[in-house]
């Protein structure tokens, strides 16, 4: 089973440019997950889809990222204009959900992108 | 509010020594779910363990075991014997229900450093 794909691995803009990455879940997730990973921190939730709508957007710094997922599957992420404070590694992750409980899977992990502002 | 957290922040063991790796977390939920994963120096989050809150059975997986107590609020993570293939930086999270679905919250990791 293919996992969590993500492009581009590494990147490097200047401040004030914008980017985007790309996620595509496993097959059949509905969930899709954008984690921000600053050097020496646990991942911070950005954004939470349920299929195509957003479940979760509390910690998205809505005046210069965006997200959005294409038909409830592929997934993309953009920043415009970067900050130096945005550079991390950007993870994506998806997880089959369900109201019961019995059924909720663990999220799996893309390798992420990592984001270097300069 | 829901809290992970992991207060060692790195630890460093001769290889083939145990080591505990300690999780406590806060909830108010009645149904959560606790995890471990793995972070190698490629920087993708490898899924180690599950456990759901009304289960707190212990679990051994070869070298990798977990000891979930709902009454101190923790779940920590053993490894016995370790060896240098275990040198990562290891995450515990905390699950729990939002709309219909699950959101992850993840304590700030604990570094492993397994010497030869």
């Amino acid at each position: 089973e293919a996992g969590v794909a993500q492009s581009p691995r590494y990147k490097i803009i200047e401040k004030r440019q914008s980017v985007a990455f790309w996620c595509n879940p496993i097959s059949g997730h509905a969930t899709l997950y954008w984690y921000q990973q600053i050097l020496g921190q646990g991942p911070k939730l950005l954004i939470q889809f349920q299929n195509n709508g957003v479940v979760d957007d509390s910690q998205l710094p809505k005046d210069r990222f965006s997200a959005e997922r294409l038909k409830g599957v592929d997934s993309t992420l953009k920043i415009q204009p970067a900050k130096l404070e945005d550079s991390a590694v950007y993870l994506c992750a998806s997880s089959l959900s369900s109201r019961d409980p019995r059924r909720n899977t663990e999220a799996f992990f893309g390798q992420g992108t990592r984001l270097t502002v300069v | 509010a829901q809290k992970v957290t992991q207060a060692q922040t790195e630890i460093s063991v001769v290889e083939k020594e145990d080591v505990t790796l300690d999780c406590v977390y806060e909830t108010r939920d009645t149904t959560y779910y606790l995890f471990w994963y793995k972070q190698p120096p490629s920087g993708e989050l490898v899924f180690l363990i599950r456990r759901n809150s009304f289960d707190e059975q212990n679990e051994i997986s070869g070298r990798y075991s977990w000891n979930f107590q709902k009454s101190t609020s923790s779940f920590n993570f053993t490894i016995t014997a370790s060896q240098v293939v275990d040198s990562a930086v290891y995450f515990c999270a905390l699950s729990e229900e939002t709309s219909g679905t699950y959101k992850y919250i993840f304590g700030t990791g604990t570094r492993l450093k397994v010497l030869a």
